[in-house]
């Protein structure tokens, strides 16, 4: 099982640009989380998925950011257009079915905004 | 919603010795307390958990501690080896009808063990 990916691994981007992170779950997993780290406020849910379907995204930060998941083996985390302040690291998870509980993370996104 | 803090911020300790890190939390209704390990450049991965019907589970070196009353829950690591080092998060979270969806993280321990 090659766990959970996620690419690219780091992004550079200039204020404005569109920012595009991608995830592919653990094969069989039915909730997908995405989470924001940074420094100052550590590790944060954004939104999850269940059964590829948006369940909660009060953690999104703004309009600029939106995620899908259009099929069960994918899901893109975007932010258009980028800010400075969108600077951390962004990591999937994901959960293999309603009676388990931990959360396996990918390797995450370094994501710097210039 | 619920509000994790961890203390401490930092922590180095001797080979050999233990280490505890301690966390609380606001909401009682949560009713699920991972740990998580961070190794430097890494992802977070599960170390240990518990759930608010037990006080203490112990997995090798690594026990974790519950008081409901107090609303506070702790790792600890015995016997402490240089591959401990790493940044430790607890969480919080409240699963009425099935696993937990919003995990509420404290905002890090960063340990250190001295050789």
């Amino acid at each position: 099982d090659a766990g959970v990916i996620q690419s690219p691994r780091h992004e550079v981007t200039e204020m404005g640009q569109e920012v595009t992170l991608r995830c592919k779950p653990i094969s069989g997993h039915n909730s997908l989380f995405w989470y924001r780290q940074t420094m100052m406020r550590g590790l944060e849910l954004l939104i999850y998925f269940n059964n590829n379907v948006p369940i909660d995204d009060s953690g999104m930060p703004e309009d600029r950011f939106s995620a899908k998941m259009p099929n069960a083996s994918f899901s893109t985390l975007k932010i258009q257009p980028s800010e400075p302040r969108d600077s951390a690291v962004y990591f999937c998870a994901s959960r293999a079915d309603i009676s388990s509980y931990e959360q396996y993370f990918g390797p995450g996104t370094r994501l710097t905004v210039t | 919603g619920e509000n994790v803090e961890q203390h401490p911020s930092t922590l180095s300790v001797q080979e050999g010795d233990s280490a505890v890190i301690k966390c609380t939390y606001s909401d009682s209704a949560s009713n699920y307390f991972p740990w998580y390990k961070q190794e430097l450049g890494k992802r977070p991965q599960l170390i240990i958990d518990i759930r608010s019907n037990v006080g203490e589970k112990k997995d090798q070196r690594i026990a974790v501690t519950l008081n409901k009353t107090a609303k506070h829950f702790s790792l600890h690591i015995t016997e402490t080896q240089p591959e401990d080092s790493a940044v430790y998060f607890c969480a919080a979270s409240n699963s009425f009808s099935g696993p937990p969806n919003n995990l509420f993280f404290g905002t890090g321990t960063r340990l250190t063990v001295i050789p």
